[in-house]
């Protein structure tokens, strides 16, 4: 167990829709990560928070936005959904923001 | 733009002998590199890491070499074991800052 939670597992959606995603960092670490692997694909970074800020971006799409809150878990919100999005999407956390990260089990999206 | 390449979609090794995963980058920036193993339904875990300063890391069956002057990583695994059986990720930051992963490798080792 990393100690960083994701919620839900599964989702499953139609096209044009929005859905939230949330993440709970392992306990004191400052850094959250979002990532999406597609089919066959590598992790594909998409934005990281420290302690509330953000601090990099990746190749996230504008209908994607995220926020870390104050007591540090995050929440990525995608929207208008297309059949594309479906993918696994991991948070990860760390303590200072570099190096070694922690993932989460991830949330299998899945649109329809 | 990848700047990560595992150019191994698979590997299929015997149980006992050795596994050896490469990892290409082009970033030269790139400081600091780690393997990700990930099972299925589960998240990766950190495995191993190596900085730019050395050449070379060892975590009892695993090791991982780093040449910069060719930007080639490999990860050795002696012996495999088929519990090793798992998808490995390389990945790459310029000083700590994201990881770039690559598309992984998926190792069987077979008993």
């Amino acid at each position: 167990d990393s100690g960083v939670t994701q919620t839900p597992k599964h989702l499953i959606t139609a096209t044009g829709q929005r859905v939230t995603l949330r993440c709970s960092p392992r306990s004191g670490d400052l850094s959250v990560y979002w990532y999406q692997q597609s089919l066959d694909q590598g992790l594909q970074f998409l934005i990281q928070y420290y302690n509330g800020e953000e601090r990099a971006k990746g190749n996230i799409l504008e209908r994607f936005s995220a926020q870390q809150f104050p007591d540090l878990h995050s929440e990525l919100n995608l929207s208008s959904l297309e059949l594309g999005d479906s993918a696994l999407y991991f948070c990860a956390s760390s303590e200072t923001g570099r190096g070694k990260l922690f993932f989460g089990s991830g949330t299998q999206l899945s649109v329809l | 733009d990848q700047q990560v390449k595992q150019n191994s979609p698979s590997l299929s090794v015997q149980e006992g002998r050795i596994s050896i995963l490469n990892c290409d980058y082009t970033n030269s920036m790139f400081d600091y590199f780690l393997w990700y193993k990930k099972y299925p339904a589960e998240g990766p875990t950190f495995l191993i890491s190596i900085s730019s300063i050395k050449d070379k890391n060892e975590d009892g069956r695993f090791t991982v070499f780093l040449n910069k002057s060719a930007k080639h990583l490999s990860l050795h695994i002696v012996p495999s074991q088929p519990g090793d059986s798992a998808v490995y990720f390389c990945a790459a930051s310029e000083r700590g800052n994201k990881l770039v992963f690559g598309a992984g490798t998926i190792l069987r080792v077979k008993s």
